[in-house]
C-alpha cells in the first residue's frame, strides 16, 4: 500500500538551513507528484510546494526564495530544503500524494526552530 | 493568492446530530475544493474531492456540496469518531490554500 514517511532534524538553529527526507513506498516517482505542507502549533495547514512526476517544480510564492524540493527516484525520496530559518518556522512538517488533492499523508515531522 | 473562510472555527456538536460545516473562497474555484479530517495525534485522512466525491473507505454520512465561492461539508448523525479538527482547500490556481480549520467539538 501506499505510505509516505517523513524524517529530518527536529531542531534547527535560526538562520540555518532545514533539511528534510520524505520516503515513499507503494507508488513509483516518475508516475506521483508529492507535496509538502506544514502546520505550526495549533494553527492551520500551509501548502508549501510540489514536485510533479516529470521532475518540476512548483512552490509557494510565500517561500518561494527560501524553498527548494527534489527527488531520488532510484531510492524513492523526497527532500525539502529550506533556508534561513526563523522561528515562525517551527511547525509540523508533512509530505503527501499529488498536487490537487492529497489522498496519502505522511504522519509528519516535527521541527522546532530555536537557539 | 485565493483565501478560504472557513465557518464556524469550532462547533459543538452532540452524537446523533446533523452538522454542516461552511467554506467560502475569496474567488470563484470552479468546484476545485477539497475536505480534510485531522484527529487530534495529528494524523489527517481525506473526505471529500472535488466538491461532493466521496473519498473511497469514507462513510456515507460525510456529504459535500456547493458551487462557485460557497462550499460545505455536511455530516448527518455524528459518531464519536467524527469530533476532530476538519479543513477545506481550494485546488482552482496556485498557490493550494486550505481554510483555517473547525474543530468539532463533543457539546
Amino acid at each position: 500500500q501506499v505510505q509516505l514517511k517523513e524524517s529530518g532534524p527536529g531542531l534547527v538553529q535560526p538562520s540555518q538551513t532545514l533539511s528534510l527526507t520524505c520516503t515513499v513506498s507503494g507508488l513509483s516517482l516518475t508516475s506521483n507528484s508529492v507535496s509538502w505542507i506544514r502546520q505550526p502549533p495549533g494553527k492551520g495547514l500551509e501548502w508549501m510546494g510540489v514536485i510533479w512526476s516529470n521532475g518540476g517544480t512548483d512552490y509557494n510564492s510565500a517561500i518561494k526564495s527560501r524553498l527548494s524540493i527534489s527527488r531520488d527516484t532510484s531510492k524513492s525520496q523526497v527532500f525539502l530544503k529550506m533556508n534561513s530559518l526563523q522561528t515562525e518556522d517551527t511547525a509540523m512538517y508533512f509530505c503527501a500524494r499529488n498536487w490537487e488533492y492529497f489522498d496519502y499523508w505522511g504522519q509528519g515531522v516535527m521541527v522546532t526552530v530555536s537557539s | 493568492d485565493i483565501q478560504m473562510t472557513q465557518t464556524p472555527s469550532s462547533m459543538p456538536a452532540s452524537l446523533g446530530e446533523r452538522v454542516t460545516i461552511s467554506c467560502r473562497a475569496s474567488q470563484g474555484i470552479s468546484n476545485y475544493l477539497n475536505w480534510y479530517q485531522q484527529k487530534p495525534d495529528g494524523t489527517i485522512k481525506p473526505l471529500i474531492y472535488y466538491t461532493s466525491n466521496l473519498q473511497s473507505g469514507v462513510p456515507s454520512r460525510f456529504s459535500g456540496s456547493g458551487s462557485g465561492t460557497d462550499y460545505s461539508l455536511t455530516i448527518s448523525s455524528l459518531e464519536p469518531e467524527d469530533f476532530a479538527m476538519y479543513y477545506c482547500q481550494q485546488y482552482d490556481s496556485s498557490p493550494l490554500t486550505f481554510g483555517s480549520g473547525t474543530k468539532l467539538e463533543i457539546k
